[in-house]
């Protein structure tokens, strides 16, 4: 089956750092995705990971570890603006000539003055 | 950038009824499109992938003949809601494959059905 874990909620305050983990059981591995999305709203790219390792764009940066299944969105001088949800989504293998994006259930960031 | 156009924004249907929900790519060819359905703080769970001139692949647990997918062109995907009820209300979005994007994906703005 598919499994993509993430925590529900989490909390920040504003200027400081925040870290949201992702653990995934996927049956294939074709790389890994970060989007941020405000309710309501369509989701939007933040980050894509399919080497092991860091990637940093600005105030976001993403990790990956495929031997251990694991990811983590890193988000620093928060900005109330940053409140949002941010969906961790594995790119699995190649279905039928499509490549299925499967999402996890999405941690819901407060970010507090 | 590559551009995903869904429409309508927000519907509200009588319970008994269809609704057709439209997703066109602009400035690009998108021969695959994947449908998702997202309940009130939840994550967006995959319902079925189409491709250009063949039949939609449904996902585990969604009817097929309740969501009617069709991608006659190559710009163009429908997701058509059957006999609505109260339960199918929810957030719809499309997203495109493309080759355009950093990530290879442009999503819909989404399409919010209530059933009434």
């Amino acid at each position: 089956g598919q499994n993509i874990d993430q925590p529900t909620e989490m909390t920040a305050t504003e200027g400081a750092i925040v870290q949201i983990n992702c653990t995934y059981q996927t049956s294939g591995f074709n790389g890994l995705f970060w989007y941020q999305q405000h309710a309501g709203e369509a989701p939007t790219f933040l980050s894509y990971n399919v080497l092991d390792g860091l990637e940093e764009k600005g105030r976001f940066s993403s990790f990956l570890s495929r031997s251990k299944g694991y990811s983590y969105l890193l988000l620093k001088e928060l900005q109330m603006k940053d409140s949002a949800s941010y969906l961790c989504a594995v790119r699995g293998s190649v279905s039928g000539g499509y490549n299925k994006l499967i999402f996890g259930a999405g941690t819901r960031l407060a970010v507090h003055p | 950038g590559a551009v995903v156009s869904q429409h309508p924004s927000r519907v509200i249907c009588k319970s008994g009824t269809s609704v057709k929900i439209e997703c066109r790519s602009l400035d690009f060819q998108a021969t695959t499109m994947f449908w998702y359905r997202q309940f009130p703080k939840q994550s967006l769970m995959l319902m079925a992938t189409s491709n250009e001139g063949s039949k939609a692949t449904y996902e585990q647990g969604v009817e097929k003949d309740k969501f009617l997918i069709n991608h006659a062109s190559l710009t163009l995907s429908t997701l058509t809601v059957t006999s609505a009820h109260p339960e199918d209300s929810s957030f719809y979005i499309c997203s495109a494959r493309d080759a355009w994007t950093e990530n290879g994906y442009t999503f819909g703005s989404g399409t919010r059905l209530t059933v009434v």
